[in-house]
């Protein structure tokens, strides 16, 4: 069974810098894309950023380029999202989100995590 | 402002079938698959359509998919209470290099 685990959401002040994580299990991670999508309060969904299989290849929103940065660990499974420079309108629900494609990102998020919340808030 | 274009709301009775649509341009919707998710209240999207008229296992041949140069539609038949939720539509974007999602559709079945 696909399981995606985020942590590490929380509480931050404007401007400072929050990881967060994500730890997959029941599929080879090494093999597929992944991607983090966030969903304000009462808003829609938003593609955030993709990481492909190899961790080549990243691709973030222009909302967030320059200020987060994606990584992988294919040896533990894990996700990992970085992120800095925090705005209020960074506030949401952060999912992690795999990707049905086995290299490169598609839009094709077949499994997704419950989700972590960040506040930007002071 | 979302690069796909749906309508905020549907509604429809039990039984009935509805449809939403999703509207984008050539650089997504025109050369890109279209894929759907569904959110019922309170919980994680869920993987409900994809390359355009697939369906992943487990989602009942209710639904169905479509699309026809740079517009994409969802159609549920037989609607079902459960089936209230909000339906996002989402493609590859080859001039943003990124996925783009529509701003979502707020299912009520009547």
């Amino acid at each position: 069974e696909v399981q995606l685990v985020e942590s590490g959401g929380g509480l931050v002040q404007p401007g400072g810098s929050l990881r967060l994580s994500c730890t997959a299990s029941g599929f080879t991670f090494s093999n597929y894309a992944m991607n983090w999508v966030r969903q304000a309060p009462g808003k829609g969904l938003e593609w955030v950023s993709s990481f492909s299989s190899s961790g080549t290849n990243t691709y973030y929103a222009d909302s967030v380029k320059g200020r987060f940065t994606m990584s992988r660990d294919n040896s533990k499974n894990t996700l990992s999202l970085q992120m800095n420079s925090l705005r209020a309108e960074d506030t949401a629900v952060y999912y992690c989100a795999k990707d049905s494609g086995r290299v490169i990102p598609t839009a094709r998020f077949d499994f997704w995590g419950l989700g972590t919340l960040v506040t930007v808030s002071s | 402002q979302s690069v796909l274009t749906q309508p905020p709301s549907a509604s429809g009775t039990p039984g009935q079938r509805v449809t939403i649509s999703c509207s984008g341009s050539s650089s997504n919707i025109g050369s890109n698959a279209v894929n759907w998710y569904q959110q019922l209240p309170g919980t994680a999207p869920k993987f409900l359509m994809y390359n355009n008229n697939q369906r992943p296992s487990g989602v009942p041949d209710r639904f169905s998919g479509s699309k026809s140069g740079t517009s994409a539609s969802l159609a549920i038949s037989g609607l079902q209470s459960e089936d209230e939720a909000d339906y996002y539509c989402a493609a590859w974007d080859d001039s943003l290099n990124g996925v783009v999602f529509g701003g979502g559709t707020k299912l009520t079945v009547l």
